[in-house]
């Protein structure tokens, strides 16, 4: 089993529209979440952590469920600038620096 | 201010071969990080520097891959002898020096590893 499991998609959507990505991970001591965005070809760049408690910037909403293992980010009004890939990381405890990655989630906002 | 910056940005080399990568991190950053992306799997980590020490080298596929951090600055990645499955995107990434948090990594453009 992966450390952390993504849906790859593709995901296409239109502008405007509201779209959702989970993510899960298998260590259950994982201690700090992240979304990062990579845009193809290029590195990649943090979005936003996920607090315990949920957290939003702007039209970015992460959420996270320990008890489940599961991580989430919802994506409201997308504009075309959002297509990217989207990639959920997770440090384990203990270690709080090592990155572990998902295969990442791939989404075409399209016009 | 600078990025992290990698070079070389490509490199192509037949089986066998020796490649050196460079990273340059963020000035005053002293946490750096080198990752691997070969195709169609996850990102995977390779090891950490603080300063010029190796904090985890886990990561490390083999005795083929060596890092450095002489002096605590740029990192060097050496593969030698270059196998075909080295191939992949080879990113460094950096991050600043906080005692209890986990602070952003910044990563670099990558260098993308060709072994025929």
């Amino acid at each position: 089993r992966k450390e952390v499991e993504q849906d790859p998609g593709p995901f296409n959507v239109p502008e405007g529209a509201t779209v959702a990505f989970n993510c899960t991970y298998s260590n259950s001591a994982s201690q700090s979440f992240f979304w990062y965005r990579q845009d193809c070809r290029k590195e990649p760049k943090l979005l936003m952590s996920v607090y315990s408690s949920g957290n939003e910037d702007g039209r970015f909403t992460a959420q996270l469920n320990r008890a489940s293992q599961y991580i989430s980010l919802l994506i409201r009004d997308s504009k075309l600038s959002d297509s990217a890939t989207y990639l959920c990381v997770v440090a384990p405890a203990g270690n709080n620096r090592k990155l572990i990655w998902g295969l990442g989630t791939s989404l075409a906002v399209n016009p | 201010e600078a990025g992290v910056t990698q070079f070389p940005s490509h490199s192509v080399i037949e089986k066998g071969q020796t490649v050196t990568l460079r990273c340059d991190p963020i000035s005053g950053h002293d946490n750096l990080y080198w990752y691997r992306r070969v195709m169609g799997k996850e990102i995977k980590f390779l090891l950490h520097f603080v300063k010029e020490s190796k904090q985890d080298e886990s990561g490390m596929p083999n005795n083929r891959f060596l890092a450095e951090r002489t002096g605590g600055t740029y990192s060097t990645l050496k593969v030698q002898p270059a196998e075909l499955e080295d191939s992949g995107v080879y990113f460094c990434a950096s991050s600043q020096s906080t005692e209890h948090m986990v602070n952003e990594q910044f990563f670099g453009p990558g260098t993308r590893l060709t072994v025929l």
